[in-house]
């Protein structure tokens, strides 16, 4: 079964650092990778997304890069705050209709 | 918020037992999801819905029924609940098929005992 393997498990980063969480797939069924945040007791929210005519998508303090020959993704956090602090997923369409999501990051950014 | 609502929210039930969770659009998107998260699975998806009666399988869908008689409803059924299902329900809705965002509702919190 195909999967999104996503990795590092959790992420501890000091304020103003940078947080960098990566994503890698084997095929998908088109090219849609976005990345989702969740905080505590509320359901994820769409926070970034690219649709890979573009190899990098900048949005404020979060960049997606894409590498679509090593079929992997990364979400960058620039100038890291507290309230970036939650759990991050990224996914991919690996079958029509549906989103693969993968196994999650809880960031953690300490003041 | 994209108009979604979970009920109910929490539950507590015994192993055996049938329990149904509703979830409910106010947003007339075409596809809906349920998902369930557990710790170091992130999402993974149990059924999914395309229109009013038309469902098909997720990854993790052994268990586990859907019915969808209206667009703004998507029911999800576990005909006998096991301790395995013990986890934090998330429903879904997309306007697209997986190319689109997807808003999800608020998760009701399962527990089979």
């Amino acid at each position: 079964q195909q999967q999104v393997k996503q990795s590092p498990q959790s992420l501890i980063v000091q304020k103003g650092g940078i947080s960098i969480i990566n994503c890698a797939y084997e095929n998908t069924a088109f090219d849609y990778f976005p990345w989702y945040q969740q905080f505590p007791g509320k359901g994820p929210a769409l926070l970034i997304a690219i649709r890979p005519d573009v190899s990098e998508k900048k949005e404020g303090r979060f960049t997606i890069s894409f590498n679509k020959s090593a079929k992997q993704f990364s979400l960058h956090i620039m100038d890291s705050q507290p309230g970036d602090s939650a759990t991050y997923f990224c996914a991919a369409p690996l079958v029509t209709n549906m989103l693969t999501f993968g196994g999650g990051t809880r960031l953690m950014v300490k003041p | 918020d994209a108009g979604i609502t979970q009920s109910p929210r929490h539950k507590v039930t015994e192993t055996g037992t049938p329990v149904t969770l509703r979830c409910h659009q106010t947003e007339n998107h075409r596809y809906m999801y349920w998902y369930r998260q557990d710790p170091g699975h992130g999402l993974r998806l149990i059924h999914y819905s395309y229109g009013v009666k038309d469902t098909d399988k997720g990854e993790v869908s052994d268990g586990y029924s859907v019915s969808r008689s209206k667009t703004e409803d998507f029911l999800l059924t576990l005909e006998s609940a096991t301790s395995s299902q013990t986890s934090v329900y998330f429903c879904a809705i997309s306007e697209s098929s997986g190319g689109g965002e997807q808003f999800f509702g608020p998760g009701t919190r399962l527990t089979v005992l």
